[in-house]
């Protein structure tokens, strides 16, 4: 099974500030590698797919970046709805596994 | 726009069977293969399995043995049945959308219900 860590799982930042997330899995997944925003309450929405092909309809604000065991999201300015928790999963084995999650709060 | 609706019952006995369906609107089970997804309390998130319109399955290994989906092209609408569930079943669960994009046809889960929330407890 593919092991999906992300750090940190959690951060406090400002509006404006630029901020990287990181998610680094166990086995090579070339670029098998989707970036979720979940608000609370909320279900899951995809910002990133293939490791750095941004969503249609998603702020160009986000971005994403890697291959093979080590991704980044990278938000450049944040904004007061960004304000979530950011999940990565993996679509390159069966199980399409995500990882734990970081939650991005307001400092 | 594709939009989807779980419903089925909000609690479920142990050793019983959670049964959920999917309605989507805004476009055809054609379109896309149909995942089911579900978030533990402590916010974990796990693939459940997708369906094919043609009815076509692919489950995750772990609740293979418990785990069935069907789709009923009539109403536009799939379902899951999860037997015997214990209380580790207990969880959001969400349906999506599978789509792919990009050169390599990368798979990601496009559409989402809002989910629901499913405890198993007697």
């Amino acid at each position: 099974d593919i092991q999906m860590t992300q750090s940190p799982s959690s951060l406090s930042a400002s509006v404006g500030d630029r901020v990287t997330i990181t998610c680094r899995t166990s086995h090579n997944i070339n670029s098998y590698l989707n970036w979720y925003q979940q608000r609370p309450g909320k279900a899951p929405k995809v910002l990133i797919y293939g490791a750095s092909s941004l969503q249609s309809g998603v702020p160009s604000r986000f971005s994403g970046s890697g291959s093979g065991t080590d991704f980044t999201l990278t938000i450049s300015s944040l904004q007061p709805e960004d304000f979530a928790t950011y999940f990565c999963q993996e679509s390159y084995s069966t199980l399409r596994t995500f990882g734990q999650g970081t939650r991005v709060d307001i400092k | 726009q594709v939009q989807l609706q779980e419903s089925g019952p909000g609690l479920v006995k142990p050793s019983e069977t959670l049964s959920l369906t999917c309605s989507v609107s805004g476009g055809s089970l054609r379109t896309y293969y149909w995942s089911w997804i579900r978030q533990s309390p402590g916010m974990r998130l796990e693939w459940i399995g997708y369906i094919f319109n043609s009815g076509t399955t692919n489950y995750n290994p772990s609740l293979k043995s418990r785990l069935s989906m069907s789709v009923d092209s009539s109403k536009n609408q799939f379902s899951m049945k999860l037997t015997s569930v214990t209380a580790a079943d207990t969880a959001v669960y969400f349906c999506a959308s599978n789509a792919k994009g990009g050169t390599n046809s990368f798979e990601y889960f496009h559409h989402w219900g809002q989910g629901t929330l499913v405890t198993v407890s007697s």
